[in-house]
């Protein structure tokens, strides 16, 4: 059976910095393109970053760039998203997604992690 | 960045009905779309990629069309379960983009 499992989230001051991982189970992750998509309360789901399988590929939404690194332990089955500088719009539960590759859509989520940029 | 614009954002309907959301996206994007369901307080699930064709273990009841600029999510045979948000989603170009949701509510 597939897993993503988030953790990582929480409350933190605008300016301040966290890191999410997930980890994942039941499948070749190291095969897997990752993703962090995010919503917003009572808001929509919102992409934030890809990785290709090997960790040598990243992208990022223009909301994000600069402040938010996408990375990959293979070794270890995790995904990872850095998060600096963050402001009160960055408030939001934070979804890893699977998907196959290029050219794939995500098939699966994982059950999300709760971060509050609050002060 | 393709702009997705889903209609209705929300929609009454019964048990037993047959629904119909549509997406519709700024540019071509052939058939790289997706549809996910979402539940409150519950992470999406995702039900059809490329345009029509079903995830592993998601009902024949779901049925997803279009090309280009204009696709349909169908559900028929409306169950008490299928009561959730309904997200589309491009994935021909990044910034990968969502539709706003259309809310299936009784």
């Amino acid at each position: 059976e597939v897993q993503l499992v988030e953790s990582g989230g929480g409350l933190v001051q605008p300016g301040g910095s966290l890191r999410l991982s997930c980890a994942a189970s039941g499948f070749t992750f190291s095969a897997y393109w990752m993703n962090w998509v995010r919503q917003a309360p009572g808001k929509g789901l919102v992409w934030v970053s890809r990785i290709n399988s090997d960790g040598t590929d990243t992208s990022y939404a223009d909301s994000v760039k600069g402040r938010l690194t996408i990375s990959r332990d293979n070794a270890k089955n995790t995904l990872y998203l850095q998060m600096n500088s963050l402001t009160v719009d960055d408030t939001a539960v934070y979804y890893c997604a699977s998907h196959r590759g290029s050219g794939w859509s995500i098939d699966y989520w994982g059950q999300g992690t709760l971060v509050t940029v609050s002060s | 960045d393709i702009q997705m614009t889903q209609s209705p954002s929300s929609l009454s309907a019964s048990v037993g009905d047959r629904v119909t959301i549509s997406c519709r996206t700024s540019q071509d994007i052939s058939d790289f779309l997706a549809w996910f369901q979402q539940k409150p307080g519950k992470a999406p699930k995702s039900l059809i990629y490329a345009a029509s064709s079903l995830q592993s273990g998601v009902p024949s009841k779901f049925s997803g069309s279009g090309s280009g600029t204009d696709f349909t999510l169908t559900i028929r045979n409306l169950q008490p379960e299928d009561f959730a948000t309904y997200y589309c989603q491009q994935y021909h170009n990044y910034p990968w983009t969502f539709g706003q949701g259309t809310k299936v509510e009784i």
